[in-house]
């Protein structure tokens, strides 16, 4: 069974601070997209990443798709209040064909 | 272009009963996913159906279906619900299946009592 592990599970930071959250496998992924999910409302898509090594920029968010396709790394600069959700993960199994998700990153920006 | 659409966004059932949550995916669209999401567990994948064929299937019990339309609509029915089904269930179309962009709608949120 593919699984994709998230951490933290729960981060709470001061607006103004960096934050970093990792998606870790021991399974290959043909690609990896990242989902912010805000209450009430489903995931939307970020970035999706699709070459080992790759290093997407949105504004303050950095992502970044390990060389071996198995992890992968959110980075947020400077977060700001609006950055408040759950961050989520996913990779495409290249073997199923499905998409696997991470277990989620709640994310609280205090002002 | 109207995005994803999920009815009822809110159901209140009692164990034993049985649900059906309905998805409109965006036009175009062919593939559409089901999840189920609760704070325990996370989102886990129930089924995908593409041009009406369910094309891959998550680990839930059979009391867990859904089907498809000709216009890609698709169904999700529980059974015999139990408690442990309560939980938002959302719905994502995509163009080309599970390893392209998912398109979530707000999801139904589910409570058995």
């Amino acid at each position: 069974t593919q699984l994709l592990e998230q951490s933290p599970q729960f981060l709470s930071i001061q607006e103004g601070e960096n934050l970093t959250v990792y998606c870790n496998s021991s399974s290959v992924f043909s690609s990896l997209q990242w989902y912010r999910q805000e209450p009430g409302e489903g995931p939307v898509l970020l970035v999706t990443v699709v070459t080992g090594g790759e290093v997407k920029k949105l504004k303050r968010l950095t992502f970044q798709f390990g060389d071996a396709r198995k992890d992968s790394s959110l980075h947020i600069t400077a977060a700001q209040t609006g950055d408040t959700g759950l961050y989520l993960c996913a990779g495409a199994s290249s073997n199923t064909g499905k998409l696997i998700f991470g277990q989620g990153t709640t994310l609280q920006v205090k002002p | 272009k109207a995005g994803v659409t999920q009815t009822p966004r809110y159901l209140i059932k009692t164990r034993g009963q049985q649900v059906t949550l309905s998805c409109s995916p965006i036009s175009g669209h062919r593939s559409v996913s089901w999840y189920q999401q609760t704070p325990g567990q996370g989102l886990q994948f129930l089924f995908e159906y593409f041009s009406e064929t369910q094309r891959n299937k998550g680990n839930f019990p059979g009391r867990f279906s859904g089907r498809q339309f000709s216009n890609s609509r698709s169904e999700m029915n529980v059974s015999t619900l139990e408690l442990g089904d309560s939980a938002l269930y959302l719905c994502a179309s995509s163009l080309n299946g599970q390893g392209s962009i998912q398109y979530f709608g707000a999801g139904t949120r589910l409570s058995v009592l």
